[in-house]
């Protein structure tokens, strides 16, 4: 059940994008992300509640595609703040179970 | 909001004893979840509560490990008789659902206790 995240790490010089994909091998109902510093705790970024919805904020940007049931995590311009671990968690379709299944995550450097 | 405490930061217990975390939720949350989380691997969801009730119980957790939280406030995770595969990072979050079943708004998550069994 646990989404598989792609890459498991990235490297970027500051100003490049990246792209940070989440798949799933069940029905989901929606994807969250979370991006984690390290010895900190998750922060929220996002929720794509329905398939095929985006969503960005600021220059970080996410799609679903409901029917291959996988997210995608778009990163531009990145920044060094952007540096840390990006989880995708999914809720899955069908009767509610209250929890999100996270991915091992990816980790994202950014550097000068 | 003050955020999402959690206490203490650091436990280090030898094999056998029994743990406690406190976790104290943002103010009129009443969604609280507890996650463990191992270097490397995302967050694990152990159990969820809306207000008081123990709503979702992960088939993973043994019965050693045991959560409360009465009056749907502050919440306890207590592991008994730790084994040194349960040294991880205990994370609490909290969040306000404004209806339905689902998970539709954010999670706000504590630092976490970091539980080290010896």
């Amino acid at each position: 059940q646990q989404p598989v995240q792609s890459p498991q790490a990235v490297i970027l010089r500051e100003g490049e994008d990246a792209v940070i994909n989440c798949s799933s091998s069940k029905a989901l109902y929606s994807v969250h992300w979370y991006r984690q510093k390290h010895g900190e705790a998750p922060v929220f970024l996002m929720i794509l509640l329905k398939g095929g919805e985006q969503k960005g904020h600021d220059k970080i940007s996410a799609s679903f595609n409901e029917k291959k049931q996988q997210s995608s995590l778009y990163l531009t311009a990145s920044q060094l703040s952007y540096s840390g671990t990006y989880f995708c968690g999914t809720e899955l379709g069908g009767g509610s179970n209250y929890k999100l299944t996270f991915g091992k995550g990816t980790l994202l450097t950014v550097n000068p | 909001d003050t955020g999402v405490s959690q206490d203490p930061r650091h436990k280090i217990t030898k094999r056998g004893q029994n743990v406690t975390f406190r976790c104290d939720p943002i103010s009129e949350h009443n969604r609280l979840y507890w996650y463990r989380q191992t270097l490397g691997q995302g967050p694990e969801f152990l159990t969820y509560f809306q207000n008081e009730a123990q709503l979702e119980k992960s088939r993973l957790l043994s019965d050693r490990f045991s959560a409360e939280r009465p009056k749907g406030s502050f919440s306890t995770l207590e592991i008994q008789r730790t084994e040194q595969g349960d040294s991880a990072m205990y994370l609490c979050a909290s969040s306000l659902a404004t209806g339905g079943a689902r998970i539709n708004e954010k999670l706000f998550f504590g630092s976490g206790t970091q539980l080290s069994v010896l």
